[in-house]
Order: C-alpha cells, then structure tokens, then sequence
C-alpha cells in the first residue's frame, strides 16, 4: 500500500537550515508529482511547494520563496524539502503528500515537526 | 490569489446531515477537493473533482459544485465524522486550501 514517511524535523533556531525527507513506497514515485503542506499548530493546512514528476517543474508559496528548495530522487523513492532562513512563523507539521495539480492529494504522510525557536 | 471561504464551525445531530460550504470567485468552473483531518492524524482525501469518493470512503459523503460555492454532504452523520474539513483547488499553478471547517457532532 502507498506509505509516506517524513523525517529530518526538529528544533532548529530562527535563521537556521533544516532537510526534511520524505520516503516513498508503495507506488512508483516517478509517476506522481509531489508537495509539501505544512500545518502550523492550531491553524490549518497550507501549501508549500510542489514538484512535477520528471522534476522539470516546481513552484512555491510566496511565503517560502527564495527559502525553500523541493527536490526529489526517484530511483531512492525520495522526496525533500531544503529549507533555509528558517523563521517563527515556519514553525509547523510538514506533510509530505502525493499529488498537487487538479486531480487532487490523494496519500498524506502522518508529518515531522520543525520548530524555530531561540 | 485566488481565495476560498468556509465557515469556522459546524454542528449536526447524530444521524442528520452536515453540509458544509467552500466559497470562491467561480469555483464552479474549478475542480474542488474536500479533506477530513481528525485530531492528532494526517488528511484523508474524502471528495475528488466535486463529486468522487475514492475508495473506501463512505456513501455517506457526496459534493457539489456550482457557481460559487461547492458543498460537502455528509448524510446520516455519525460520531466518527467529527473532525476538521478542509476543500481545495488548483489555481494558477498553486495549491489553494480552505482555511477549514470544524465540524461537531451533536
């Protein structure tokens, strides 16, 4: 079955770096274009970053551009998110999911924690 | 940016039925997504292009979409479908969520 699993959050201090991981399985990563969502504690679910499949195309949230690179491997069936100048406001629960275009997020990892703080 | 609207909360009698609304400029021309989060798990996928249940979930669940609101329905709600409802689109190459619905049941 499809199984996402994030790893690489944690605490982290404001203007820092952090990689986050997502692994893959069940399904051929290749296929699928990919995204990050993030839920800050309390609040709802935001949108990130997206890559195509062929990673030829991705896009970000005016709140993380310029910050934020999304990347992918497909022959290790891993997805990443590079997330650089790390602010309060980015703290929050990131989900690796699959999907991003309009046929809709149909697989969600359970997520990993980054908290930026002093 | 394009914006969706949803009210912040929801209440329904045990075994009535919750609709919940997704506002937005024309949304009838857009595909509309709906996810259920119950606390402390990871987004479900309930409702796909308006009106699809992928696998799994209950009959119970059905959308609509026309002009600009889409609707989730949940019929005979029951205990268990208390939980945060969110819908989404795709908009100018981006990710477009709802900020949410907080749906009790009574």
């Amino acid at each position: 079955q499809v199984q996402l699993v994030e790893s690489g959050g944690g605490l982290v201090k404001p203007g820092g770096s952090l990689r986050l991981s997502c692994a893959a399985s069940g399904f051929t990563l290749s296929d699928h274009c990919m995204s990050w969502i993030r839920q800050a504690p309390g609040k709802g679910l935001e949108w990130v970053s997206y890559i195509s499949g062929s990673s030829s195309y991705t896009n970000y949230a005016d709140s993380v551009k310029g910050r934020f690179t999304i990347s992918r491997d497909n022959a290790k069936n891993s997805l990443y998110l590079q997330m650089n100048s790390l602010r309060a406001e980015d703290t929050a629960v990131y989900h690796c999911a699959r999907g991003c275009d309009s046929t809709g997020i149909d697989y969600w990892g359970q997520g990993t924690l980054v908290t930026v703080s002093s | 940016s394009y914006e969706l609207t949803q009210p912040l909360s929801v209440s329904v009698a045990l075994g009535q039925t919750a609709r919940i609304t997704c506002g937005g400029d024309n949304i009838g021309s857009k595909n509309v997504h709906w996810y259920q989060q119950r606390p402390g798990q990871a987004p479900v996928l309930v409702i796909y292009r308006d009106t699809n249940r992928p696998s799994g979930i209950p009959e119970r669940f059905s959308g609509s979409n026309s002009g600009n609101t889409a609707t989730l329905t949940i019929s005979r709600a029951q205990a268990g479908d208390e939980a945060d409802y969110y819908c989404q689109v795709w908009d100018s190459s981006s990710v477009v969520f709802g900020g949410g619905t907080k749906l009790t049941v009574l």
